[in-house]
Formats: structure tokens, sequence, C-alpha cells
């Protein structure tokens, strides 16, 4: 049982580049999110979605866009990436928003 | 506002020293906390939910509990195996995240 998959789990981008996080379930949850953590900030919310076709804004989702075509699979596309986005990303599933959720390995991204 | 504040944000324990980590906050229609725990390099773990103040969760050494405005998660008789930061999540209307209490535990 694999779980919750990211990949890359390391990247390097140049300002500007534009680069697609994959993550992927296999615990048929319908719950799906994206955070960043930052050193002292905790986790903070980028996008989520409640179930194929349905996604929405988290607390910081500039920057940043997402589609859920089928349950398993929550891609976040970082569209021109800024040293501010330098980060680890962590992606998440769940069977609803106020159940336990499950954490991808994370991915260490650094834009110079 | 909505605020989360976890802590200390570290603490260093000998193996057996007991002690407690505090998550307060003011979060608007709070419907319930999670407490997780991160290693380093990895995703947060999940560890308990608690709904309601008053309510008690244990798993070996750790005791979760909550009340209207804050939970503290009590550590029984550490071992170096318990060395992670430890992040709890209240969620109301909206889902927080505190910026964690980093445990070590010294043999």
């Amino acid at each position: 049982n694999a779980g919750v998959t990211q990949t890359p789990k390391f990247q390097v981008l140049k300002t500007g580049q534009s680069m697609t996080l994959q993550c992927a379930q296999d615990m048929n949850h319908e719950y799906m999110s994206w955070y960043r953590q930052d050193p002292g900030m905790g986790l903070r919310l980028i996008h989520y979605s409640v179930g194929a076709g349905i996604t929405d804004q988290g607390e910081v989702p500039n920057g940043y866009n997402v589609s859920r075509s089928t349950t398993e699979d929550f891609p976040l596309r970082l569209l021109s990436a800024a040293p501010s986005q330098t980060s680890v990303y962590f992606c998440a599933s769940s069977y609803t928003m106020n159940t336990e959720a499950f954490f991808g390995q994370g991915t260490r991204l650094t834009v110079v | 506002e909505d605020q989360v504040t976890q802590s200390p944000e570290a603490l260093r324990l000998q193996e057996g020293e007991s002690s407690s980590l505090n998550c307060s906050y003011t979060v608007s229609g709070l419907r319930g906390l999670f407490w997780y725990r991160q290693d380093p390099g990895k995703g947060p773990e999940f560890l308990f939910t608690l709904y309601s103040a008053g309510e008690e969760k244990e798993k070996e050494r750790l005791k979760a509990t909550l009340t209207k405005k804050e939970s503290f998660l009590h550590i029984t008789a550490p071992k170096p195996e318990d060395s992670a930061t430890y992040l709890c999540a209240p969620w109301g209307d909206k889902f927080y995240f505190g910026s964690g209490t980093k445990l070590n535990v010294k043999p």
C-alpha cells in the first residue's frame, strides 16, 4: 500500500521557470490538499480539492495552479517560479476535510 | 483573527523526564483538533483527533487533552525515539497548523 506518493523529492528551478509537482494516492480519498512548510511558519494550505473536478483556494494560492481530473491525482503547478516559492511542499489526502490526513514525503523546492 | 500558537518552540528532555507541550488557539467555530508527529525530512504522521473539551486520547507514552482554548500533549517517561516535531492542527470553518514544538530526548 503506497499511500501518498509525491514526485520529485528535490527540485531546483530558475526564476521564471514553470513545473508541476506530482501527487498520487491509492486510498480512494476524496479530499486532497497541498501545503507549503517554511521555517517557523508551520504548514500553510495552498489549494485543496473535495473530489474529482472540484478545487478551491487555501491560504496562500497565488502563483500556484491545481486541477483534479481523477480521484487519485492532484498535481500542483508553479506557473512562473519565484525565490519566495522556495519551500518544502507536502501533499495530503483524507476521506474528508475533518478526518486524519495522510501526507506524502514532501518535495524540497529551491528557486534561484 | 484565527490564530494557533505552540509552545515551547523547542524542548530538550532527558530520557524518562516527563513534560507537556502546549497548543493554544483562537479558531472560529472550533470543531476539533489534530495532533501530528513529524520526523526530519518526512511528512507529518497522524497521532490523535480530539473533538470536544474534556476529551482525552492516549497512545503509548503520549496523552492528548483538549479544552476550549488549548490542547496539551503530555509525554510520560519519553524515550529518544520520541524525538520529533509535534504539530497541532485545530479546525473550525478552516484548517490551521501550528508551527510545532521540536522535541529532543537525550538518552
